[in-house]
C-alpha cells in the first residue's frame, strides 16, 4: 500500500527567507502524481504545485518549487521569499484521489 | 467558475444523534470525494463517486456512515448515530475525472463537534 510521510510537524521561517518542507512516500507504481496542498485556517485545501513522476524536471510555480527525487521517493517543497500569507498547514499528497501526509504547520515570522 | 460548495460550515450535535452534510461539486466534474480530517491529521478518504456510482468506499464506516450521489451531481454524507470520535472536519472535493489524474478541488468543509 502507498504511504506518505511528513516528518516535520511544525516549521517556522522569517519573512522573505526560504524554507523547505520535506515529504517522503512509498509506492510500487512507476507512473503517478504528487501534490503539495496548502490549508489555511479557512480550512479550504488549495493546490500549490503538482509533479508528474514521468517528468524529470522539477515543477515550479512562482515562489514555490519542488525537489523531486524519484529513486529516493522524496518530494520536498521550497518556498522562496516567504510571505505572511504563506502561513498555513501544508500537506504532501500522492496521486488522485489524494492520499495525504500528516501535514506540516508553517509559521512565518515578521 | 464557482467552487465546491458545502453546508453547513459548522454543526454541533449530541452523541447518538444523526447529522447530514451536503456538497455541490464544480459543474461538470464527474468525480466527487468525501474526506474526514481529524484535528492535527491529514484528510482521510471516506468515499469516492464517479457520476452516481461508488468507486471506493473501503474506508467508510458503513455501520453508521452513508453517502449518496443520486443524480451524479450533489452529494450528501450522513452519520447515524454519531459518536464522539466522529468530531472532525468533513471535506468534499471534486475533479473532472479521477482516471485522468486531474486535480481535486476542495470545499471549505463542515466542522462537526459531537458532545
Amino acid at each position: 500500500a502507498q504511504t506518505v510521510t511528513q516528518s516535520q510537524p511544525e516549521m517556522s521561517v522569517q519573512e522573505a527567507e526560504t524554507v523547505t518542507l520535506s515529504c517522503t512516500y512509498d509506492t510500487s507504481e512507476s507512473d503517478y502524481y504528487l501534490f503539495w496542498y496548502k490549508q489555511p485556517p479557512s480550512r479550504q485545501m488549495i493546490l500549490v504545485i503538482r509533479q508528474e513522476a514521468y517528468k524529470q524536471q522539477n515543477a515550479t510555480e512562482n515562489r514555490f518549487s519542488v525537489n523531486f527525487q524519484k529513486a529516493a521517493k522524496s518530494f520536498s517543497l521550497k518556498i522562496s521569499d516567504s510571505q505572511l500569507g504563506d502561513a498555513a498547514m501544508y500537506f504532501c499528497a500522492y496521486n488522485v484521489p489524494p492520499l495525504f501526509g500528516s501535514g506540516t504547520q508553517l509559521t512565518v515570522l515578521p | 467558475e464557482a467552487g465546491v460548495a458545502q453546508s453547513p460550515r459548522y454543526k454541533i450535535i449530541e452523541k447518538r444523534q444523526s447529522v447530514a452534510f451536503w456538497c455541490n461539486p464544480i459543474s461538470g466534474h464527474a468525480t466527487l470525494y468525501w474526506y474526514q480530517q481529524i484535528l492535527g491529521q491529514g484528510p482521510k478518504l471516506l468515499i469516492q463517486f464517479q457520476n452516481n456510482g461508488v468507486v471506493d468506499d473501503s474506508q467508510l464506516p458503513k455501520d453508521r456512515f452513508s453517502a449518496e450521489r443520486l443524480k451524479g451531481v450533489d452529494s450528501t454524507l450522513k452519520i447515524q448515530p454519531a459518536k464522539l470520535e466522529d468530531s472532525a472536519v468533513y471535506l468534499c472535493a471534486s475533479s473532472l475525472d479521477w482516471q485522468m489524474n486531474t486535480e481535486a478541488f476542495f470545499g471549505q468543509g463542515t466542522r462537526l463537534t459531537v458532545v
